[in-house]
């Protein structure tokens, strides 16, 4: 079946910089994505969405980037701080039923 | 506050036993999800509900029972058909099914 992937199962970065984990989509179709943080031992944490109808869109510290000609999907993080050490997920909402979610990025940050 | 509760936080059941892990939401949202996480793994579906008294299959519902008799509840029972039950087990909810999911805080069970 189709899914959601990721590129990179772990990304380490120092303190300050500038964070990019990426994501990978098969379905055209989707038009709905998610970025999830999850801390061990709890549930994923909402970050951010966009709709198929945007390219960007910004929160505090984030931005979410979508490219539909590739299907490519990112989460770019600001000034990285200890805090945003966690495993990041990518999802998409194909048939508007439940998400499909990728395997995860795990994000170090080292101070 | 509004949430999603899950409950217990840590569960230990013997093989053999059905166990039924609790869901539950004050948020008026009307689906609502049960996913499976191993670890180091993504998310995968178990059940989910779009509205009471109905729930699809998800990916993997084998060895998985659900009800749904309140909109605020989506207690899941994991049998003694399900051969590899020791996971992290996650609810979430959505106010429809395309728009975004809160998940709860997770149980943890563990087959002894």
């Amino acid at each position: 079946g189709e899914s959601v992937g990721l590129h990179l199962p772990t990304l380490s970065v120092q303190e300050g910089d500038n964070s990019i984990i990426n994501c990978a989509y098969s379905n055209s179709a989707s038009d709905y994505f998610i970025w999830y943080k999850q801390e061990s031992g709890k549930g994923p944490q909402f970050i951010i969405d966009i709709r198929s109808n945007m390219d960007k869109r910004q929160g505090q510290r984030v931005t979410v980037l979508l490219n539909k000609t590739v299907k490519h999907l990112s989460l770019q993080i600001a000034a990285t701080q200890p805090g945003d050490s966690a495993v990041y997920f990518c999802a998409e909402n194909q048939a508007g039923t439940a998400l499909i979610f990728g395997k995860g990025t795990t994000l170090s940050v080292s101070s | 506050d509004g949430g999603i509760t899950q409950s217990p936080k840590y569960l230990f059941r013997k093989e053999g036993q059905n166990v039924t892990l609790s869901c539950e939401q004050n948020l008026n949202h009307d689906a609502m999800y049960w996913y499976r996480q191993d670890p180091g793994q993504g998310l995968r579906l178990i059940y989910y509900s779009q509205i009471v008294n109905d729930f699809q299959k998800g990916d993997i519902a084998e060895g998985y029972s659900v009800s749904r008799e309140k909109k605020e509840s989506f207690p899941l029972t994991v049998t003694s058909a399900q051969k590899n039950p020791t996971a992290f087990y996650l609810c979430a909810s959505s106010t429809q099914g395309k728009d975004t999911q809160y998940f709860g805080p997770g149980t943890r069970l563990t087959v002894l």
